[in-house]
């Protein structure tokens, strides 16, 4: 099967950096992406890796290693505004369907 | 240019009742997914459409659910006969390119779906 792990919750204070990991097991698939959900609100994307390496989209980077089945969220100078989920998916290779992880609950305190 | 649109915003019906949600993706989409959120939960597939076709409902419950996305109109995700347990918000993505594509998945605000 596939499956994404993250931590379940994440807390920092304005202004600081916060790393939110994302461990897989999955047999194939085109990138791997992020998505900010507000409570009650819709997922929107924001980052997408395709290859190895880092992508930087203003504060917000995103990771991909596939030797390590790994990657990650970085949001640097965090505000307020950033506490919300944030979900990493995976596109599958057999059809284009997302395949979300578990969720990270970020926290951001004054 | 408006992006992904789902109506109602808010449903609630009685166990045995039916729901009908509603999905029109973005201008020039012409693919659509449907993921379902249970509270507290991270969202789930259910199904992929394109114009008259049913590419993968490999997410979709064997009972009580369909979706159809037809030639002119929006998707409707439909419900039959719900319990409880289908109480969940209803998210519909859309994306443009063919399957294979790295195209992003924009999803619309949702149908929160409630049974009494």
């Amino acid at each position: 099967g596939q499956s994404l792990e993250q931590p379940s919750e994440v807390t920092a204070v304005e202004g600081a950096i916060v790393q939110i990991n994302c461990t897989y097991q999955t047999s194939g698939f085109y990138g791997l992406s992020w998505y900010q959900q507000h409570d009650g609100g819709a997922p929107t994307f924001l980052s997408y890796n395709a290859l190895d390496g880092l992508e930087e989209t203003g504060r917000f980077s995103s990771f991909l290693s596939r030797s390590d089945s790994y990657g990650y969220l970085l949001l640097q100078e965090l505000q307020m505004k950033d506490s919300a989920s944030y979900f990493c998916a995976v596109r599958s290779y057999n059809t284009d369907k997302l395949i979300f992880g578990t969720g990270t609950r970020l926290q951001v305190f004054p | 240019n408006a992006g992904v649109m789902q109506n109602p915003r808010h449903l609630v019906r009685r166990r045995g009742q039916e729901a009908r949600l509603r999905c029109s993706p973005m201008k020039g989409h012409s693919h659509v997914y449907w993921y379902r959120q249970l509270p507290e939960e991270g969202l789930k597939f259910m199904v992929y459409l394109q114009k008259e076709n049913i590419i993968d409902e490999s997410g979709m419950p064997k009972e009580r659910f369909s979706a159809e996305f037809p030639k002119e109109g929006p998707s409707i995700l439909r419900i039959q006969q719900v319990v409880r347990g289908d109480s969940a918000a209803y998210f519909c993505a859309s994306s443009s390119t063919a399957q294979g594509g790295t195209d992003t998945q924009y999803f619309g605000p949702g149908t929160r779906l409630t049974v009494l």
